[in-house]
């Protein structure tokens, strides 16, 4: 079966730091990736997505990048935070079964920025 | 674009009620539907789905019927206990299938 995972689940980082969010799935081949920020009490804000290694979509400008290395890894960097860069970061994958794409959900890392 | 407008909250319940969450959309072409669930500190959940016009998607005592007529896709649940207490979102995937498209969330509180 197909599992995500995402770390760190916590991190707590001053204003000015880097930043470095690892998304992995297990169990396919293929994958669309995706990176959505979720403020306090908001909905989610996608924030990119990736249909292939080195293929990266920006849905939002700001000071966050995305890079995909391999094939089931997504990261998410920043070089220098915002204190709006605060929030909960959700990683996602997808892939098409029976002429359907459904999408599914990592655990999370919540993001303080001091 | 494709998009997706879902009742705001909060909605707080007493337990064994009847819950209706609405979802409508915008797309073209021929989306599929979802409710994604998510409980405080988690990821989101997929809940239920529904891929053409007349489905009925159901898990866990929840259903929703895609309603292409209304472009609607409203989440009911018969009698909703305290732990369905969650955000529920509202979501599509575009005719393209890369991007998906979600509300902004309802939280539910379930109250004893």
């Amino acid at each position: 079966s197909q599992t995500i995972h995402q770390w760190p689940a916590t991190l707590v980082q001053p204003v000015g730091s880097p930043l470095s969010l690892e998304c992995t799935v297990e169990g396919t081949s293929n994958p669309n990736l995706y990176w959505y920020r979720q403020a306090a009490g908001r909905g989610l804000q996608l924030l990119f997505y990736s249909v292939g290694i080195g293929q990266i979509s920006s849905e939002v400008p700001q000071n966050l990048s995305a890079s995909r290395p391999q094939d089931r890894q997504f990261i998410l960097s920043s070089k220098k935070l915002l204190l709006s860069d605060s929030g909960f970061y959700l990683c996602a994958w997808s892939v098409r079964s029976a002429g359907v794409r459904e999408q599914f959900f990592g655990p999370g890392t919540r993001l303080t920025v001091l | 674009g494709d998009s997706v407008t879902q009742m705001e909250g909060p909605v707080t319940l007493s337990e064994e009620a009847f819950l209706t969450i609405n979802c409508t959309y915008t797309a073209t072409g021929y989306p599929s539907l979802f409710w994604y669930v998510q409980y405080p500190g988690e990821g989101l959940q997929l809940l239920l789905k529904a891929t053409k016009a007349d489905d009925k998607g159901s898990n866990k005592g929840f259903e929703a019927t895609y309603r292409k007529e209304t472009t609607s896709f409203h989440l009911e649940k018969g009698s909703v206990q305290v732990s369905d207490s969650a955000v529920y979102f509202c979501a599509l995937s575009g005719w393209t299938g890369n991007q998906f498209y979600f509300g902004t969330g309802t939280s539910l509180t379930v109250i004893p």
